[in-house]
């Protein structure tokens, strides 16, 4: 069965610093995700991702987030100054076309300290 | 913004009960999917409803995608200790983009 793989599953990083979660979404999907959850709450949307550019983005995903697909096959997640807030899963999802194959990665889990 | 409620928070029950948790809003969905999440992992697709007033099953799992679009139910028939986990239901509103919203979750604890 296709799989969404994201690296790393877990990341700890200072206050302030870059992080970047990569991705590799399922071959033939089109549409590319990402979401976060906070510890005990529900998966909340950050962006989607269609043909090379931001399709839609929720209040979330501020100036500090960005996503690239820089080769045929990674999709990254950049958050530039991480806050302690920004802990959370952070969880990679792909789909052939909405909502038809929507499959998520298993996360990475991200502790800002 | 759209937002999901989830009912119930949480069940507790033995094993071979059967299991009924649903989702509401106000506003209307395309797409109603739900699904699975173990202890850190990600969300595992269950069953996906595509159209208003779908019936759908997949093995002890039914879901139906309610007529106003604006709701959806799950039940798990039969209940088994593997069946552990919290539930979520998760919405696509009429944009193209692909967005899902999803639910608080149900926890779910089966008692052998």
């Amino acid at each position: 069965e296709p799989e969404v793989t994201q690296t790393p599953s877990h990341q700890v990083t200072q206050m302030g610093q870059e992080v970047i979660l990569r991705c590799v979404p399922i071959s033939n999907h089109l549409y590319f995700y990402w979401y976060r959850q906070i510890l005990g709450q529900k998966v909340e949307f950050l962006v989607s991702f269609y043909n090379n550019e931001i399709s839609e983005k929720s209040e979330i995903f501020d100036d500090q987030f960005s996503v690239e697909r820089p080769d045929g096959s990674n999709f990254t997640l950049k958050i530039r100054s991480t806050k302690l807030e920004d802990s959370a899963m952070y969880f990679c999802a792909s789909s052939i076309q909405p909502p038809y194959g929507y499959t998520f990665g298993s996360g990475t889990r991200l502790t800002v300290v | 913004g759209q937002q999901l409620n989830q009912s119930p928070q949480s069940m507790f029950i033995q094993e071979g009960e059967d299991v009924s948790m649903n989702c509401t809003s106000s506003s209307i969905f395309n797409t109603w999917l739900w699904y699975k999440q173990d202890p850190g992992e990600g969300p595992v697709l269950l069953i996906a409803l595509y159209k208003a007033g779908e019936l759908t099953s997949n093995g002890r799992l039914t879901a139906q995608f309610g007529i106003t679009r604006k709701d959806s139910f799950l039940n798990i028939s039969a209940s088994i200790p593997s069946d552990v986990g919290i539930y979520f239901c998760a919405g696509q509103p009429p944009s193209n983009t692909g967005k899902l919203i999803f639910g608080q979750g149900t926890t779910l604890q089966v008692k052998p």
